[in-house]
C-alpha cells in the first residue's frame, strides 16, 4: 500500500505570509495527488488535483507542484479563511485513495 | 445545485448494524464513481468504499467483508450497509463524488470534488 506523509503537522503562521505544505509517496505516484482543506466541523474541499491543477473557484492564492514522490501545496499570501486542515491523497493506486494524516495551519 | 445529503447515522451497539444513505441532487449518481469516506473524532481522512459507474465496488480492508456500498438508480442514493460495527467505526461519514481529469496522452486523474455535510456515526454500549 502507499503511504502518504505530510510535513509538517501542524504550522503557525501570519495574514500575509507565504505557506508551504509538503506531501510525500512512499512509491512514485507520478502526478496522482490531490490537496483538500477542511474547516472545523465542515466537509473537506477540493483545492487542487493531478498535483498542479486548481479546482475551480479556488483563489490563485493556491498553488500546487512536485511529481514522483514529493509535493507541495503553497498558500502565496495567506489569508484568514486559509486557516485550516489540508490533506493530501494519492490517486495513483485506485481504487485505494490513501489521505495524508493532515496539516493543520493556526494563526501565529 | 450539485449537492450531497447524508441520513441514516446514529448510536448503535457494538456488533450491530446501521445503513447510511446519500441522496444526489443535479447529477446521476449512476453515472459517476461515488465513495465512502470517513473520518475518527480528532483524526484524518480515511477512505472507506467506492462503486463504480459500471458496479464494481472495492473496500477498504478495515471494512471488507463487513461493510457494502450499493446504490439505487430509481432514487438517485447511494448506500453504505454497515454491519458487525466496532468502536473503531465511530466517524463522521461522507458521502462522496468522484471525478476525474483527462490529459492530451490519456491519463485519468481521478479526484473527490463533490462533498456531503456528513452523517455521524457512534458505536458504543
Amino acid at each position: 500500500d502507499i503511504q502518504m506523509t505530510q510535513s509538517p503537522s501542524s504550522l503557525s503562521a501570519s495574514v500575509g505570509d507565504r505557506v508551504t505544505i509538503t506531501c510525500r509517496a512512499s512509491q512514485s505516484i507520478n502526478s496522482y495527488l490531490n490537496w483538500y482543506q477542511q474547516k472545523p466541523g465542515k466537509a473537506p474541499k477540493l483545492l487542487i488535483y493531478a498535483a498542479s491543477s486548481l479546482q475551480s473557484g479556488v483563489p490563485s492564492r493556491f498553488s500546487g507542484s512536485g511529481s514522483g514522490t514529493d509535493f507541495t501545496l503553497t498558500i502565496s499570501s495567506l489569508q484568514p479563511e486559509d486557516f485550516a486542515t489540508y490533506y493530501c491523497q494519492q490517486s495513483y493506486s485506485t481504487p485505494m485513495y490513501t489521505f495524508g494524516q493532515g496539516t493543520k495551519l493556526e494563526i501565529k | 445545485e450539485v449537492q450531497l445529503v447524508e441520513t441514516g447515522g446514529g448510536l448503535i451497539q457494538p456488533g450491530g448494524s446501521l445503513r447510511l444513505s446519500c441522496a444526489a441532487s443535479e447529477f446521476t449518481v449512476s453515472s459517476n464513481y461515488m465513495s465512502w469516506v470517513r473520518q475518527a473524532p480528532g483524526k484524518g481522512l480515511e477512505w472507506v468504499s467506492i462503486i463504480y459507474s459500471g458496479g464494481s465496488t472495492y473496500y477498504a480492508d478495515s471494512v471488507k467483508g463487513r461493510f457494502t456500498i450499493s446504490r439505487d438508480n430509481s432514487k438517485n442514493t447511494l448506500y453504505l450497509q454497515m454491519n458487525s460495527l466496532r468502536a473503531e467505526d465511530t466517524a463522521v461519514y461522507y458521502c462522496v463524488r468522484v471525478d476525474y481529469s483527462s490529459s492530451a496522452d490519456y491519463y485519468y486523474y481521478y479526484y473527490m470534488d463533490v462533498w456531503g455535510k456528513g452523517t455521524t456515526v457512534t458505536v458504543s454500549s
